[in-house]
């Protein structure tokens, strides 16, 4: 069974700043990797998705992951933070195999400080 | 496209009664859908799966006689909460997938319920 832990369950960044969230994931295949962002009381939107090839995907909104099987890891990055990107961000692994079920990791959530 | 809409997006029921929620995909065929549920601050736990005209698989702990789903189409699931309780209150999200091989799902916008 595949499972996903996002370490970080809260992170602070001031505007402008860097962020990077973390994400580890268990998966006996090759797995479908995805990035969502959550804002208060509304649903998911889809940042981007890794399925095969290039291993750093570029998404909406600037950011970018980076897939590294040796560490079963797929990072999120973004290199200059907007206030609008303060909310609730979700790493999935998805499971071709069981009709793309995912599976989330338990979220971490950024806040941007002025 | 690939845009999935659920109803309603916000309910407000009084405990015991059923509530149905329901999940469409409107520019596409769904052959399998997914119910998440999400409590506050915390992550999307699946539910169960559900396929076009077969009984949905439910995930170890979820109540298939309180959380019924069905999927009679390819664009409509429906999530009935029976006996809601407060313990039910929630936010319930669907998703939809057009096919394995596409890889990605399609996710509504989510319905809160709130039990009294």
């Amino acid at each position: 069974a595949q499972s996903v832990t996002q370490p970080d369950i809260h992170i602070t960044v001031s505007e402008g700043a860097s962020l990077e969230l973390r994400c580890n994931y268990s998966y006996g295949a090759t797995p479908y990797l995805f990035w969502y962002v959550q804002s208060p009381g509304q649903g998911l939107q889809l940042l981007l998705k890794y399925f095969s090839g290039d291993t750093l995907v570029q998404g909406i909104k600037g950011f970018e992951a980076e897939f590294k099987r040796s560490q079963s890891s797929f990072n999120l990055r973004k290199p200059s933070v907007h206030w609008s990107d303060a909310a609730e961000y979700f790493c999935a692994v998805g499971a071709p195999a069981a009709g793309n079920k995912l599976t989330f990791g338990g979220g971490t959530r950024v806040l941007v400080k002025p | 496209g690939a845009v999935v809409s659920q109803h309603p997006s916000r309910v407000i029921c009084k405990s015991g009664t059923s509530v149905k929620i329901e999940c469409r995909s409107l520019d596409f065929q769904a052959t399998t859908m997914f119910w998440y549920r999400q409590f506050p601050k915390q992550s999307l736990m699946l539910m169960a799966t559900s396929n076009e005209g077969s009984k949905a698989t439910y995930e170890q702990g979820v109540e298939k006689d309180k959380f019924l789903i069905n999927h009679a189409s390819l664009t409509l699931s429906t999530l009935t909460v029976t006996s809601a309780h407060p313990e039910d209150s929630s936010f319930y999200i669907c998703s939809a997938s057009r096919g394995p091989e596409t890889g990605e799902l399609f996710f509504g916008e989510g319905s809160r319920l709130t039990v009294l």
